[in-house]
């Protein structure tokens, strides 16, 4: 069985300080790796995808993959009251073409107190 | 949500009505997908289409059916409706980058 893994959170932190959100999977064949938001009441948006190991920057945003421990992680600097969401971290397993079979992780909520 | 739209919003059903649920995209995407999100389960896929003329099963396919009528549209159908069936459900489309991942706003359902 194929698993991605959170913590469900709640995850508190201040206004302007660095919230860290781990994920880890269990499939070591998985290729492609995402970070979606979620503000209650509607749908996920993607935010982040990373492919190699190491970071990649976008903005506030930082993924980082280390595929050797099996764990991504969602750094976002200089919080906002706005980053307040559940973020859900999905694996992809397969890709052929652009089709893609996400496994999905429960998410965790971040709240942002001002 | 630009590009993916549902219809419709919300839904009630009495055990065992039928309905389909419409999912309509304007991206020249493939790849379209419906997925359900219930709290505690997570988002679990259902069916997927690769490609107009294509479907194929998910994770937790029983108790629907799809169609992918063209590339556009991909709607799904619950033809006896449980009340395991009341959940949110999402529609989702990719393109060939992996940026390109987009979900329309949701169905909500519940079955009485």
């Amino acid at each position: 069985q194929k698993e991605v893994e959170q913590n469900s959170g709640p995850l508190s932190v201040p206004e302007g300080a660095i919230a860290s959100l781990n994920c880890t999977y269990s499939d070591r064949g998985s290729q492609s790796f995402f970070w979606y938001r979620q503000y209650s009441g509607k749908s996920p948006e993607l935010i982040m995808f990373i492919y190699s190991n190491g970071d990649k920057e976008d903005g506030r945003f930082t993924a980082q993959l280390n595929k050797a421990s099996q764990y991504v992680s969602l750094l976002i600097r200089d919080s906002q009251p706005s980053d307040s969401a559940t973020y859900l971290c999905a694996v992809n397993t397969y890709n052929a073409g652009n089709n893609r079979k996400l496994i999905w992780g429960l998410g965790t909520s971040l709240a942002v107190n001002p | 949500n630009a590009g993916v739209t549902q219809t419709p919003k919300f839904q009630v059903l009495k055990t065992g009505q039928s309905m389909t649920l419409q999912c309509a995209q304007d991206m020249n995407h493939n790849s379209m997908y419906w997925y359900r999100q219930d709290p505690g389960m997570g988002l679990r896929l259902i069916y997927y289409s690769a490609s107009e003329g294509t479907t194929d099963k998910g994770e937790v396919p029983n108790g629907y059916n799809v169609s992918r009528l063209n590339k556009r549209e991909f709607s799904l159908r619950l033809e006896s409706a449980a009340p395991s069936q009341t959940s949110v459900y999402f529609c989702a489309i990719t393109g060939t980058a992996l940026s390109e991942q987009y979900f329309g706003p949701g169905t909500r359902l519940t079955v009485t």
